[in-house]
């Protein structure tokens, strides 16, 4: 099984601001990788495909990079809807598998 | 608008089996494009892939899970479902629906609430 492991477990950050948020793969997963957002009491929100391709209707600021092991969801000037837990996962082998999560709080 | 609603009782006996139903409106889930799966969440903690299905009944199933899993489709319904037996308390969590495109759920339902206890 592939582990995802997600740093930092917590991000604070004011709105304005510039996030970057990492997983990293215990193998590499070329670039099967997906990012999401989960606000309280909602479903995960797809943000990012394939490492680097946003879903439909995200906004712009929200971008995504890396393959192998090695990724980053950049976030690049905060808004304050975007304060919530982030997930990556990836598809490159059986079982899917999911990152803990960072938290991105208000600071 | 794709929408994926679950449905089922939000309370399991320990030892019972979970039975959880997924129906789909806005698109038909025999499609050939994409998957149709189950995720989960505890209380307070990070997301678990339980497994997914297609249309025609090709199935992956996470191993942790695996022997006690069984996920079906139903398309004349625009269903699928979800069996997990003998469940423990360990298995409380939000069960949640999706569809995956190349294998990342990208349409969720809201989620419901399965609770393990006697």
């Amino acid at each position: 099984e592939i582990v995802l492991t997600q740093s930092p477990a917590t991000l604070s950050l004011s709105p304005g601001e510039r996030a970057t948020l990492s997983c990293r793969a215990s193998q590499g997963v070329s670039s099967y990788l997906a990012w999401y957002q989960q606000k309280p009491g909602q479903a995960p929100r797809l943000l990012i495909y394939d490492a680097s391709n946003r879903a439909t209707g995200i906004p712009a600021r929200f971008s995504g990079s890396g393959s192998g092991t090695d990724f980053t969801l950049t976030i690049s000037s905060l808004e304050p809807e975007d304060f919530a837990v982030y997930y990556c996962q990836q598809r490159s082998n059986w079982p899917l598998t999911f990152g803990q999560g960072t938290r991105l709080e208000i600071k | 608008q794709l929408q994926l609603q679950e449905s089922g009782p939000g309370l399991v006996k320990p030892s019972e089996t979970l039975s959880l139903t997924c129906t789909v409106s806005g698109g038909s889930i025999s499609s050939s494009s994409y998957y149709w799966g189950w995720i989960r969440q505890p209380p307070g903690k990070g997301l678990e892939w339980i497994g997914s299905i297609y249309y025609s009944g090709s199935s992956y199933y996470n191993p942790s899970l695996k022997s006690r899993v069984t996920i079906s489709v139903d398309t004349s319904k625009n269903q699928f479902s979800l069996k997990l037996s003998s469940v423990t308390a360990a298995d409380t969590a939000v069960y949640y629906c999706a569809r995956h495109v190349s294998h990342s759920p990208d349409y969720w339902g809201q989620g419901t609430l399965v609770t393990v206890s006697s």
